[in-house]
């Protein structure tokens, strides 16, 4: 099973800065990592595929980088609207389909 | 409205059974796998299970493997879980998603969610 490894557990920030989440797997999935958004009460939303292609609707503030095991998502200004957590999850090696534990952005 | 609306989540007590549903509306729902992840309480996501359209390929997570059933009728465009022996772990929202349709081509992300249905198992 591939195991996931977010980081920071937490980021503190404020409007307007720049947020880098780091997501680590246990063995190459290639580019096979996608990223999701979620919100207190909400579903999760698909915001990056296959490590970089923004998904349909989602602002070009993020951004997604990396390949084999290392990964980053970044949202280059933080809009009032993308405080939540994130998660990444991989599709390279299956089953399972697995999730990170998520990153949680929230307003310092 | 695109939409997956899932059901049939409650309280149960351990050893016991439930089955969800999704209903699927505005898509062509027998052309899509489809997927159940659940969410523990304060937790993060775990895959659940996962078939495709024509149910010929199903997969489980090991942790709910020889107890759940996925299962889905595409001339009601609705999936299932079929839920027995139920554990106090297994205490979540419980999500019906969608297999990613992206630049014309498929991928095992999730690219529709419904909002979920609770899952409670306490005695």
């Amino acid at each position: 099973e591939i195991v996931l490894t977010q980081s920071p557990g937490t980021l503190s920030l404020s409007p307007g800065e720049r947020a880098t989440l780091s997501c680590r797997a246990s063995q190459s999935v290639t580019s096979s990592l996608a990223w999701y958004q979620q919100k207190p009460g909400q579903a999760p939303r698909l915001l990056i595929y296959d490590a970089s292609n923004r998904a349909t609707g989602i602002p070009v503030r993020f951004s997604g980088y990396g390949s084999g095991t290392d990964f980053t998502l970044t949202i280059s200004s933080l809009e009032p609207e993308d405080f939540a957590v994130y998660y990444c999850q991989q599709r390279s090696n299956w089953p399972p389909l697995t999730f990170g534990g998520g990153t949680k952005v929230e307003i310092k | 409205e695109v939409q997956l609306v899932e059901s049939g989540g409650g309280l149960v007590k351990p050893g016991g059974s439930l089955r969800l549903s999704c209903a699927a509306s505005e898509f062509t729902f027998s052309t899509y796998s489809m997927s159940w992840v659940r969410q523990a309480p304060g937790k993060g996501l775990e895959w659940v299970s996962s078939i495709t359209s024509s149910s010929s390929y199903i997969y489980y997570a090991d942790s709910v493997k020889g107890r759940f059933t996925i299962s889905r009728d595409n001339a009601k465009n609705s999936l299932y879980l079929q839920m027995n022996s139920l554990r106090a772990e297994d205490t979540a929202v419980y999500y019906c998603a969608r297999k990613g349709f992206l630049d014309l081509l498929t991928y095992w992300y999730f690219d529709l969610w419904g909002r979920g249905t609770q899952v409670t198992v306490s005695s």
